[in-house]
Protein backbone atom coordinates (compact mmCIF):
# COMPACT_ATOMS: atom_id res chain seq x y z
CA UNK A 1 0.00 0.00 0.00
CA UNK A 2 1.28 3.47 -0.88
CA UNK A 3 1.17 5.70 2.20
CA UNK A 4 0.80 9.41 1.49
CA UNK A 5 2.08 11.86 4.10
CA UNK A 6 0.95 15.48 3.85
CA UNK A 7 2.76 18.37 5.45
CA UNK A 8 2.24 20.57 7.22
CA UNK A 9 -0.92 19.43 8.96
CA UNK A 10 -2.01 23.04 9.34
CA UNK A 11 -0.95 26.17 7.48
CA UNK A 12 -1.90 29.55 8.97
CA UNK A 13 -1.76 32.27 6.36
CA UNK A 14 -3.36 35.58 5.41
CA UNK A 15 -5.35 36.29 2.25
CA UNK A 16 -2.99 37.31 -0.54
CA UNK A 17 -0.14 35.13 0.71
CA UNK A 18 1.13 32.09 -1.15
CA UNK A 19 0.75 28.52 0.12
CA UNK A 20 2.89 25.45 -0.49
CA UNK A 21 1.46 22.06 0.46
CA UNK A 22 3.52 18.87 0.30
CA UNK A 23 2.57 15.26 -0.28
CA UNK A 24 5.18 12.53 0.15
CA UNK A 25 4.64 8.95 -0.99
CA UNK A 26 6.13 5.83 0.62
CA UNK A 27 6.92 4.49 -2.88
CA UNK A 28 6.88 5.91 -6.36
CA UNK A 29 3.46 6.92 -7.68
CA UNK A 30 2.96 5.28 -11.05
CA UNK A 31 2.89 7.66 -14.02
CA UNK A 32 2.27 10.69 -11.78
CA UNK A 33 -1.25 9.41 -11.01
CA UNK A 34 -1.78 11.86 -8.18
CA UNK A 35 -4.72 14.17 -7.56
CA UNK A 36 -5.42 17.04 -5.21
CA UNK A 37 -8.85 17.75 -3.73
CA UNK A 38 -10.22 20.70 -1.77
CA UNK A 39 -12.86 20.16 0.91
CA UNK A 40 -14.84 22.75 2.81
CA UNK A 41 -16.84 21.96 5.98
CA UNK A 42 -20.00 19.99 5.30
CA UNK A 43 -19.29 19.66 1.58
CA UNK A 44 -17.98 16.95 -0.70
CA UNK A 45 -14.39 17.11 -1.93
CA UNK A 46 -13.76 19.03 -5.15
CA UNK A 47 -11.14 17.96 -7.69
CA UNK A 48 -8.43 20.58 -8.20
CA UNK A 49 -5.51 18.84 -9.90
CA UNK A 50 -5.01 15.44 -11.57
CA UNK A 51 -1.98 13.69 -13.05
CA UNK A 52 0.07 15.74 -10.60
CA UNK A 53 -0.10 18.99 -12.56
CA UNK A 54 -3.22 19.26 -14.72
CA UNK A 55 -5.87 21.66 -13.44
CA UNK A 56 -9.42 20.35 -13.48
CA UNK A 57 -12.11 22.20 -15.40
CA UNK A 58 -12.96 25.56 -13.86
CA UNK A 59 -10.08 25.63 -11.39
CA UNK A 60 -8.37 29.06 -11.22
CA UNK A 61 -4.77 29.27 -12.38
CA UNK A 62 -3.59 30.36 -8.94
CA UNK A 63 -3.68 26.61 -8.16
CA UNK A 64 -0.78 24.60 -9.56
CA UNK A 65 0.58 21.13 -8.97
CA UNK A 66 4.04 19.70 -9.49
CA UNK A 67 6.19 16.71 -8.69
CA UNK A 68 6.82 13.11 -9.62
CA UNK A 69 7.99 9.87 -8.06
CA UNK A 70 7.53 10.28 -4.33
CA UNK A 71 7.36 14.06 -3.89
CA UNK A 72 4.44 16.24 -4.92
CA UNK A 73 3.45 19.84 -4.25
CA UNK A 74 0.29 21.90 -4.48
CA UNK A 75 0.91 25.63 -4.71
CA UNK A 76 -1.67 28.36 -4.28
CA UNK A 77 -0.08 31.54 -5.58
CA UNK A 78 -2.24 34.09 -3.77
CA UNK A 79 -4.83 32.95 -1.28
CA UNK A 80 -8.37 34.16 -1.82
CA UNK A 81 -10.90 34.03 1.07
CA UNK A 82 -12.62 31.02 -0.51
CA UNK A 83 -9.36 29.01 -0.56
CA UNK A 84 -9.30 28.42 3.19
CA UNK A 85 -10.18 24.74 3.42
CA UNK A 86 -8.67 21.28 3.82
CA UNK A 87 -6.62 19.85 0.95
CA UNK A 88 -6.04 16.15 0.29
CA UNK A 89 -3.69 14.39 -2.08
CA UNK A 90 -4.64 10.97 -3.47
CA UNK A 91 -2.84 8.41 -5.61
CA UNK A 92 -4.71 6.30 -8.15
CA UNK A 93 -1.90 4.41 -9.82
CA UNK A 94 -2.04 1.36 -7.58
CA UNK A 95 -4.59 -0.50 -5.52
CA UNK A 96 -5.53 0.25 -2.84
CA UNK A 97 -6.19 3.85 -3.77
CA UNK A 98 -4.95 5.99 -0.91
CA UNK A 99 -5.39 9.51 0.43
CA UNK A 100 -3.07 11.66 2.46
CA UNK A 101 -4.17 12.84 5.89
CA UNK A 102 -4.90 16.36 4.67
CA UNK A 103 -3.54 19.88 5.17
CA UNK A 104 -5.80 22.50 6.67
CA UNK A 105 -5.20 26.01 5.33
CA UNK A 106 -6.59 28.40 7.90
CA UNK A 107 -6.83 32.14 8.19
CA UNK A 108 -4.07 33.64 10.32
CA UNK B 1 -25.27 18.59 -15.58
CA UNK B 2 -23.43 15.62 -14.12
CA UNK B 3 -25.00 14.60 -10.81
CA UNK B 4 -24.61 11.83 -8.27
CA UNK B 5 -27.24 11.38 -5.58
CA UNK B 6 -26.63 8.97 -2.72
CA UNK B 7 -29.34 7.44 -0.58
CA UNK B 8 -29.83 4.63 1.91
CA UNK B 9 -27.84 5.90 4.85
CA UNK B 10 -29.15 5.75 8.40
CA UNK B 11 -28.73 4.36 11.88
CA UNK B 12 -27.98 0.64 12.17
CA UNK B 13 -26.91 -1.59 15.04
CA UNK B 14 -23.49 -3.25 15.12
CA UNK B 15 -23.60 -6.42 13.05
CA UNK B 16 -26.41 -5.08 10.92
CA UNK B 17 -26.66 -4.41 7.20
CA UNK B 18 -27.40 -1.45 4.99
CA UNK B 19 -27.52 -0.90 1.22
CA UNK B 20 -26.47 2.43 -0.22
CA UNK B 21 -27.50 3.58 -3.68
CA UNK B 22 -26.07 6.25 -5.94
CA UNK B 23 -28.25 7.52 -8.77
CA UNK B 24 -26.26 9.01 -11.63
CA UNK B 25 -27.43 11.48 -14.25
CA UNK B 26 -26.01 13.80 -16.88
CA UNK B 27 -23.44 11.37 -18.33
CA UNK B 28 -23.21 7.93 -19.90
CA UNK B 29 -23.06 5.90 -16.69
CA UNK B 30 -21.99 2.67 -18.41
CA UNK B 31 -18.87 4.35 -19.76
CA UNK B 32 -17.20 5.18 -16.46
CA UNK B 33 -15.77 3.47 -13.40
CA UNK B 34 -17.42 4.34 -10.10
CA UNK B 35 -16.48 4.13 -6.45
CA UNK B 36 -17.22 4.89 -2.81
CA UNK B 37 -15.15 7.02 -0.46
CA UNK B 38 -16.01 7.59 3.20
CA UNK B 39 -15.15 10.11 5.89
CA UNK B 40 -15.53 9.36 9.58
CA UNK B 41 -16.58 12.30 11.78
CA UNK B 42 -13.73 14.78 12.05
CA UNK B 43 -11.37 12.55 10.05
CA UNK B 44 -9.87 12.42 6.58
CA UNK B 45 -10.98 10.69 3.41
CA UNK B 46 -10.78 6.91 3.07
CA UNK B 47 -11.25 5.09 -0.22
CA UNK B 48 -13.61 2.11 0.25
CA UNK B 49 -14.20 0.36 -3.06
CA UNK B 50 -14.35 0.84 -6.83
CA UNK B 51 -15.77 -0.92 -9.87
CA UNK B 52 -14.90 -0.65 -13.55
CA UNK B 53 -17.36 0.58 -16.15
CA UNK B 54 -18.37 -2.93 -17.21
CA UNK B 55 -18.35 -4.28 -13.66
CA UNK B 56 -15.67 -6.83 -14.47
CA UNK B 57 -12.98 -5.34 -12.21
CA UNK B 58 -13.64 -4.64 -8.54
CA UNK B 59 -11.34 -3.43 -5.78
CA UNK B 60 -11.82 -3.14 -2.01
CA UNK B 61 -9.96 -1.57 0.88
CA UNK B 62 -8.75 -4.18 3.36
CA UNK B 63 -10.94 -2.59 6.05
CA UNK B 64 -14.14 -3.63 4.23
CA UNK B 65 -13.08 -6.70 2.25
CA UNK B 66 -15.43 -9.60 2.88
CA UNK B 67 -18.09 -7.36 4.43
CA UNK B 68 -18.96 -4.84 1.70
CA UNK B 69 -19.99 -5.54 -1.90
CA UNK B 70 -20.03 -2.97 -4.68
CA UNK B 71 -22.23 -3.46 -7.72
CA UNK B 72 -23.78 -1.47 -10.52
CA UNK B 73 -26.84 -1.65 -12.75
CA UNK B 74 -25.95 0.14 -15.96
CA UNK B 75 -29.55 -0.13 -17.18
CA UNK B 76 -30.69 1.90 -14.16
CA UNK B 77 -27.68 4.26 -13.99
CA UNK B 78 -27.23 3.24 -10.38
CA UNK B 79 -24.29 2.22 -8.19
CA UNK B 80 -24.78 0.19 -5.01
CA UNK B 81 -22.88 -0.61 -1.86
CA UNK B 82 -24.10 -3.55 0.21
CA UNK B 83 -22.70 -3.20 3.71
CA UNK B 84 -22.86 -6.23 6.02
CA UNK B 85 -21.46 -6.98 9.49
CA UNK B 86 -21.31 -3.28 10.21
CA UNK B 87 -19.03 -1.99 12.96
CA UNK B 88 -18.85 1.25 14.92
CA UNK B 89 -15.79 2.23 12.88
CA UNK B 90 -17.89 2.17 9.70
CA UNK B 91 -19.70 5.28 10.95
CA UNK B 92 -19.02 7.91 8.29
CA UNK B 93 -20.34 10.02 5.49
CA UNK B 94 -20.19 7.81 2.41
CA UNK B 95 -19.57 9.56 -0.91
CA UNK B 96 -20.23 8.14 -4.35
CA UNK B 97 -17.66 9.22 -6.95
CA UNK B 98 -17.28 8.98 -10.72
CA UNK B 99 -13.92 8.17 -12.25
CA UNK B 100 -12.72 9.97 -15.36
CA UNK B 101 -12.34 6.75 -17.35
CA UNK B 102 -13.44 3.13 -17.61
CA UNK B 103 -11.11 1.74 -14.97
CA UNK B 104 -10.58 2.89 -11.37
CA UNK B 105 -6.85 2.50 -11.63
CA UNK B 106 -5.17 5.19 -13.77
CA UNK B 107 -8.08 7.62 -13.62
CA UNK B 108 -8.93 10.24 -11.03
CA UNK B 109 -12.33 10.82 -9.40
CA UNK B 110 -13.76 13.93 -11.04
CA UNK B 111 -17.33 14.13 -9.72
CA UNK B 112 -18.58 13.46 -6.20
CA UNK B 113 -22.02 13.18 -4.69
CA UNK B 114 -23.04 15.07 -1.56
CA UNK B 115 -22.80 11.95 0.57
CA UNK B 116 -25.05 9.89 2.79
CA UNK B 117 -24.44 9.33 6.50
CA UNK B 118 -24.12 5.88 8.00
CA UNK B 119 -24.17 5.60 11.78
CA UNK B 120 -23.45 2.27 13.44
CA UNK B 121 -24.50 2.33 17.08
CA UNK B 122 -26.55 0.39 19.58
Amino acid sequence: EIVLTQSPATLSLSPGEGATLSCGASQSVRSRKLAWYQQKPGLAPRLLIYEASTRATGIPDRFSGSGSGTDFTLTISRLEPEDFAVYYCQQYGDSPLTFGGGTKVEIK
Amino acid sequence: EVQLLESGGGLVQPGGSLRLSCAASGFTFSGYAMGWVRQAPGKGLEWVTAISASGSDIYYADSVKGRFTISRDNSKNTLYLQMNSLRAEDTAVHYCAKFWGVHPLYYHMDVWGKGTTVTVSS
